[in-house]
């Protein structure tokens, strides 16, 4: 049973186009919510993270949207380009156990 | 500048073999971890260790060890591989405090069981 469930496992967005993916928890002492971006062959790498006491953080393209009532989470990528074309997870850190709980993940694409 | 370095990087066992998965960190991290990525199934957490001397069970330890063996070193074993344990492991760094959030992790072991 995944404590972090994402949705959805794969997306397909046209260049230019917004990427939305979802996020959900149950577990009250998760404190920090963090994305990973992962390419083939590679392992994940931080992308962005959000801490429950904000309801929104923006990088650049990419924006973390919380919602705390819900225990939502979602990722926005703004002008999708085809580099941005990888497998993203979700994430939440147990702060009682100290360890980092991954999603299911979602596979991205990106068409020109 | 290595950051979180993992061996081998594939391996091939059969069924009832032993085998260690080797992470190493030079970054001065208090916490490592050991997950696996499956299809479908994201990254599952087999151990974690939040400092040196200490380890615990994540989401998914049956038929899994693991050693801190120090600060730089944790070690993943298999006592007897099976089938359902070919998968991708991945290890992870992090720091103390607000740091340990931010994980580092290693390019993977991509590990078969015939």
């Amino acid at each position: 049973q995944q404590q972090v469930k994402q949705s959805p496992q794969s997306l397909i967005v046209q260049k230019g186009g917004i990427s939305i993916i979802n996020c959900a928890y149950e577990n009250t002492a998760f404190d920090y919510f963090p994305w990973y971006q992962q390419f083939p062959g590679k392992g994940p790498a931080l992308l962005i993270a959000i801490r429950p006491d904000v309801s929104e953080k923006k990088e650049g393209r990419f924006t973390i949207s919380f919602n705390k009532s819900a225990k939502q989470f979602s990722l926005h990528i703004m002008d999708s380009q085809p580099g941005d074309s990888a497998t993203y997870f979700c994430a939440a850190r147990d702060s009682s156990a100290s360890k980092i709980i991954f999603g299911s993940g979602t596979r991205l694409s990106i068409r020109p | 500048n290595a950051g979180v370095t993992q061996t081998p990087k594939f391996q091939v066992l059969k069924t009832g073999q032993s085998m260690t998965l080797q992470c190493a960190q030079d970054m001065n991290h208090n916490s490592m971890y050991w997950y696996r990525q499956d299809p479908g199934m994201g990254l599952r957490l087999i151990y974690y260790s939040a400092s040196e001397g200490t380890t615990d069970k994540g989401e998914v330890p049956n038929g899994y060890n693991v050693s801190r063996l120090n600060k730089r070193e944790f070690s993943l074993r298999l006592e007897s591989a099976a089938p359902s344990q070919t998968s991708v492991y991945f290890c992870a760094s992090g720091g103390t405090g607000v740091s340990n959030e931010k994980l580092f992790f290693g390019s993977g072991t991509q590990l078969s069981v015939l």
